[in-house]
């Protein structure tokens, strides 16, 4: 079945305390995503990767790191939790950033 | 203004009405469009995609685009309560390599 795996599905955490979100794809898509998603927001990019080892910001990178070592990866990290990245966050791929994405089931992340 | 807006409020339906949503973008090269329908607490799901200015006709679902006008919409025909969801417009920027996503729009149907 082709999908978009995410773990965990939910995280409560603490502030300062490093934490990775890891998102994996079976369709061999080269293009992956991150989004958060808050109430009044929408979705809005993180980062996003074009291929293995090509990586840009979206809109809101800030807070966030990526890699992409492999092509069915692509972890999100955050160094340093803070309480505002407490939000939904969804995992995409692609075969180009201009096509349907399929998105992950989302991690529900709280930073205390 | 914003890449993508989307700015209706909540849309209330009777069961069997058509829903309408609307969508404008500001990015005049934009060439690919999607509607994502998210129910409450689940990921967006793809439910239609457009290309080419006019109609596109998938099930109860019409997409219509018009590129002059840089808007493009959504016509629910037949609302089910089960099509009560948030739909997400989106819309490719910067030469292709992202999609935007507009803030969304509430449909509740009511039976």
């Amino acid at each position: 079945e082709a999908q978009v795996t995410q773990n965990p599905r939910y995280l409560i955490t603490v502030t300062g305390k490093k934490l990775t979100v890891t998102c994996s794809q079976n369709m061999n898509h080269e293009y992956m995503s991150w989004y958060r998603q808050d109430p009044g927001l929408g979705l809005r990019q993180i980062y996003y990767s074009m291929n293995v080892e090509v990586t840009d910001k979206g809109d809101v990178p800030e807070g966030y790191k990526v890699s992409r070592k492999e092509k069915r990866n692509f972890p999100l990290i955050l160094e340093s939790p803070s309480p505002n990245q407490t939000s939904l966050y969804f995992c995409a791929s692609s075969t180009g950033g201009a096509q349907p994405q399929h998105f992950g089931d989302g991690t529900r992340l709280s930073i205390l | 203004q914003k890449e993508v807006e989307q700015n209706s409020g909540p849309l209330s339906v009777p069961e069997g009405a058509i829903a309408s949503l609307n969508c404008t973008y500001s990015d005049r090269v934009s060439q690919s469009f999607f509607w994502y329908r998210q129910y409450s607490g689940k990921s967006p799901e793809l439910i239609m995609s457009i290309y080419s200015n006019g109609d596109k006709e998938d099930g109860r679902f019409t997409a219509q685009l018009n590129k002059a006008s840089q808007y493009v919409s959504l016509l629910i025909r037949d609302s089910q309560p089960s099509d009560s969801a948030t739909y997400l417009c989106a819309v490719n920027m910067k030469g292709n390599n992202r999609l935007a996503f507009g803030k969304g729009n509430q449909v509740v149907v009511i039976p």
